[in-house]
């Protein structure tokens, strides 16, 4: 069985600071890690996804997630916040045997400061 | 750039009644795929569909529900008699391929359920 915890349900960061969200995760078997977003009123977007390759991963928009086996973590960091990192993200897991099947985190929801 | 849509974008129905939620996905995509999330909770997967027939599914999706796509381009959700508990935010996704777990689901805005 795999889940996947998400540490915070809301974070407020000032525009031009660090956002960190947080994500552990929990698998049997090598997991395939993703970040989604969603901005309101739109479908969920894929930020970057861990596929056992390179632990540190890059994605859209300026954000990074770090693959950490020994922590089971996979948060989700930028270095410097903008107005339009506003919305909701999701820590999500799947692995070989789960075939399409993802496990959605309960979501971090992103307020940026002026 | 190719979207996933769905409609519509909220329905209200009283409790027994059923429901159909559509989609369509992206044109050249050979995955289809149902979640939901239910208000304050996570979103769960449904069930998966590839050459016309379920390849997965979950323990929520009963025999109240039901997949099709009934042309080229739709790929729809029914729900034979809905109950309150049915009333959610329902995503639709697809991919181009199946996994191993590394291939992107493009997901819809989802359709808003209230279940009266």
């Amino acid at each position: 069985a795999q889940s996947v915890t998400q540490l915070d349900s809301h974070v407020s960061v000032s525009e031009g600071a660090l956002v960190l969200l947080r994500c552990n995760y929990s698998s049997s078997v090598p997991p395939y890690l993703f970040w989604y977003v969603q901005y309101p009123n739109q479908g969920l977007q894929l930020l970057l996804k861990y596929t056992s390759a390179a632990t540190l991963v890059k994605g859209i928009n300026g954000f990074e997630a770090e693959f950490k086996k020994s922590e089971t973590s996979f948060h989700l960091t930028k270095p410097s916040a903008h107005m339009s990192d506003a919305a909701e993200y999701f820590c999500v897991v799947s692995h070989e045997a789960a075939g399409n099947k993802l496990t959605f985190g309960g979501g971090t929801r992103v307020l940026v400061k002026p | 750039e190719p979207e996933v849509t769905q409609t519509p974008s909220h329905q209200v129905t009283q409790m027994g009644q059923e429901v159909i939620l559509r989609c369509v996905p992206i044109s050249n995509h050979l995955y289809f795929y149902w979640y939901r999330q239910i208000l304050g909770q996570k979103v769960e997967f449904l069930v998966s569909f590839y050459n016309n027939e379920i390849s997965e599914k979950s323990e929520i999706f009963d025999d109240q529900f039901s997949v099709e796509r009934p042309d080229g381009s739709n790929f729809t959700l029914k729900i034979r008699s809905t109950k309150l508990e049915d009333s959610a935010m329902y995503f639709c996704a697809s991919s181009e391929v199946r996994g191993p777990g590394t291939v992107e689901q493009f997901f819809g805005p989802g359709t808003r359920l209230t279940v009266l």
